[in-house]
């Protein structure tokens, strides 16, 4: 069975600083879909980012960014310049590429962003 | 566009009362999910549904049902409220294999 873990429950930086979110996976696939998910206090769960498997480059989306290690099982998250309006709390996920499959969420790691 | 909605936003129950919490999507997803979120459990995935007609059972379905009538309208009863209920409750949709897009959450509360 696919499973994710996130094992930074919870961190803080200085706004402006630049922060990395860890993300490792487990599954036997050669292609899936991988995600990051941001849920600000508002509790709206918003998809910052995915990577397709089969694709070797980093997925990127303005100041946020991935390190998408294949072999190592390991997706994690980059956000450059941190803005106080990036405190959230973040989910990493797996889908394999099937129809039918489920999406599993991590844990989830909440990000403080302190001006 | 509204995306995928919820009804209601907020509700507290009292123990053995029943209530049906309405997802509806205008984004033309065959794939609907009920999640509950706990603290420090994540998302745990409740009953899901591949198309209109059709439901299926997640990973904690216990003390709940759903129904899809209609392809736009996910549906999701609790019968008797217990208070391991208390959560707040996300309805997602997608194309199906592929990333999912989120309502803006129910909390419910049961006293």
């Amino acid at each position: 069975a696919q499973t994710v873990t996130q094992s930074q429950p919870e961190m803080s930086v200085q706004e402006a600083e630049t922060v990395t979110l860890s993300c490792t996976y487990d599954t036997s696939e050669s292609n899936y879909y991988l995600f990051w998910y941001k849920q600000p206090p508002s509790r709206q769960m918003i998809l910052v980012i995915r990577q397709e498997a089969y694709k070797q480059q980093n997925a990127t989306e303005n100041r946020f960014s991935v390190n998408f290690q294949k072999a190592a099982k390991s997706f994690s998250l980059k956000i450059s310049d941190s803005q106080l309006g990036d405190t959230a709390m973040y989910f990493c996920a797996f889908i394999g590429m099937n129809r039918d499959d489920k999406i599993i969420f991590g844990k989830g790691t909440r990000l403080h962003i302190l001006p | 566009n509204a995306g995928v909605t919820q009804t209601p936003k907020f509700r507290v129950l009292k123990t053995g009362q029943s209530m049906t919490l309405l997802c509806a999507q205008d984004m033309n997803h065959e794939y609907m999910y009920w999640y509950r979120q706990d603290p420090g459990m994540g998302l745990r995935l409740i009953h899901y549904s591949v198309g209109e007609g059709t439901t299926a059972k997640g990973e904690v379905p216990d003390g709940y049902n759903v129904s899809r009538l209609k392809k736009q309208n996910f549906l999701l009863g609790l019968e008797s409220a217990a208070p391991s209920q208390t959560s707040v409750y996300f309805c997602a949709t997608s194309r199906g294999g592929n990333e999912q897009y989120f309502g803006p959450g129910t909390r419910l509360t049961v006293t």
